[in-house]
């Protein structure tokens, strides 16, 4: 079968870093997605690993491990306005996005 | 404004009632896809349409129908719904990966939110 595991919740204190782990098991794989939704809005794309390694992009960087099927984003420098919630997402394969989400991780910053 | 546009944004509806859920993407893109949101369950792909071609229908039951006429249009047709279809629908749009792109990321839509009686 295909599950996705990430933890539900998270807080962390402004200024901070904090890091959300995914953990995968598909029949294929074709890379890994991380997106960020805010309460009632669309999920947007934050970044794209198909290689094992970091990916850094700004204040936002996201490792990935195939062997061990798991993957992580890390948000530097939190802001309050990175309150939301974080979804990895796999693409198990074909030449289109078909993804398997998890269930996503509410992150909620305080000052 | 990601490019893709859904209306509309709310729809209440009982159970006997027919309605259509429409999605619009001016990206450009070659893919399209339905997406179903519950609270505390994860996103569940619906269909995918390639080319305006259905080549993913997730198990999904009959009283949801896709349509898509051209691959800039979605629709979602739904009919007999149960309460437990009542959710957030997202709309998603990318690139075909053999169009040539490195990756293909989704472009959702805001969604519309359903409630069913």
């Amino acid at each position: 079968g295909q599950n996705i595991d990430q933890p539900t919740e998270m807080t962390a204190t402004e200024g901070a870093i904090v890091q959300i782990n995914c953990t995968y098991q598909t029949s294929g794989f074709n890379g890994l997605f991380w997106y960020q939704q805010h309460a009632g809005e669309a999920p947007t794309f934050l970044s794209y690993n198909v290689l094992d390694g970091l990916e850094e992009k700004g204040r936002f960087s996201s490792f990935l491990s195939r062997s061990k099927g798991y993957s992580y984003l890390l948000l530097k420098e939190l802001q309050m306005k990175d309150s939301a919630s974080y979804l990895c997402a796999v693409n198990y394969g074909g030449s289109q996005g078909n993804l398997i989400f998890g269930k996503g991780t509410k992150l909620s910053v305080k000052p | 404004e990601t490019g893709v546009t859904q209306t509309p944004r709310h729809l209440v509806m009982g159970m006997t009632n027919k309605k259509s859920l429409k999605c619009e993407q001016h990206l450009g893109h070659n893919a399209m896809y339905w997406y179903k949101q519950s609270a505390k369950k994860p996103l569940e792909l619906m269909f995918v349409y390639n080319f305006k071609e259905q080549t993913e229908n997730n198990s999904v039951p009959s009283r949801f129908s896709p349509e898509c006429p051209n691959s800039s249009h979605l629709f979602l047709h739904l009919h007999t719904l149960q309460p437990e279809d009542s959710a957030l629908y997202l709309c998603a749009s990318s690139q075909d990966r053999t169009s040539g792109v490195t990756y293909n990321e989704q472009f959702f839509g805001p969604g519309t939110r359903l409630t069913v009686l």
